[in-house]
């Protein structure tokens, strides 16, 4: 089973970048697609992006111009960076590890808040 | 891309069973056996119940079972048991640029 570990600020202010990284550990990087989840509070989960080991990286067509996800595997993390924020992405984020179409291992999540 | 379909709530009695329904279009339920169940409780990460439709991971009750018919999939939960109170979302592989789709989420409520 893999482990994962969000880690990142817990405040951006708006139309700054919010950067967030995954170490990963117990499971071999070519076997699953790395992937960002996120939660607004008290609402449902949205489909961020995620990244194979090859490099090749697929979005959410609603935030995939300010969406990229990186992977580095030296470090067994990967990371999210999305721009120019306002208050609606405001979420918990969650990084998550899927082998096939199914999110197996989850990190226990990490809130960020978008306020001045 | 709209979100899958989801009741908002669902109560039940102890021991009794329940049925979940999550609702999406030929593009992602119906066009795909990649739909997923999660089962989140309060502060917690989802947890993943059921994969591929029907298939449980290894540690998962065998009270939970899943299955779809046409653009709609269903999670049934058997013996119903007040630790399976729970938000449960279901997931649905899109394809084409959407990839992946969540339901709207539906809270269990163990009467």
């Amino acid at each position: 089973q893999v482990q994962l570990q969000e880690s990142g600020p817990g405040l951006v202010k708006p139309s700054e970048t919010l950067s967030l990284t995954c170490a990963f550990s117990g499971g071999s990087i070519s076997s699953y697609y790395w992937t960002w989840i996120r939660q607004p509070p008290g609402k449902g989960l949205e489909w961020i992006g995620y990244i194979y080991y090859s490099g090749t990286t697929n979005y959410n067509p609603t935030l995939k111009s300010r969406v990229t996800i990186s992977l580095d595997s030296s470090k067994l993390q990967f990371s999210l960076k999305l721009s120019s924020v306002t208050a609606a992405d405001t979420a918990v984020y969650y990084c998550a590890s899927n082998p096939g179409a199914s999110f197996n291992s989850w990190g226990q999540g990490t809130l960020v808040t978008v306020s001045s | 891309q709209s979100a899958l379909t989801q009741p908002a709530s669902v109560s039940e009695s102890p021991g009794q069973s329940i049925t979940i329904s999550c609702t999406g279009t030929s593009s992602d339920v119906g066009g795909h056996n990649s739909v997923s169940w999660y089962q989140q409780t309060p502060g917690k990460a989802p947890k993943l119940t059921i994969y591929d439709v029907n298939k449980r991971p290894s540690g998962v009750s065998d009270r939970f079972s899943g299955s779809k018919s046409g653009n709609t999939a269903s999670l049934t939960i058997s013996g119903l048991q007040a630790e399976d109170e729970a938000d449960y979302y279901c997931c649905s592989y899109a394809g084409g640029n959407i990839f992946y789709v969540f339901g709207t989420g539906t809270k269990v409520t163990v009467l």
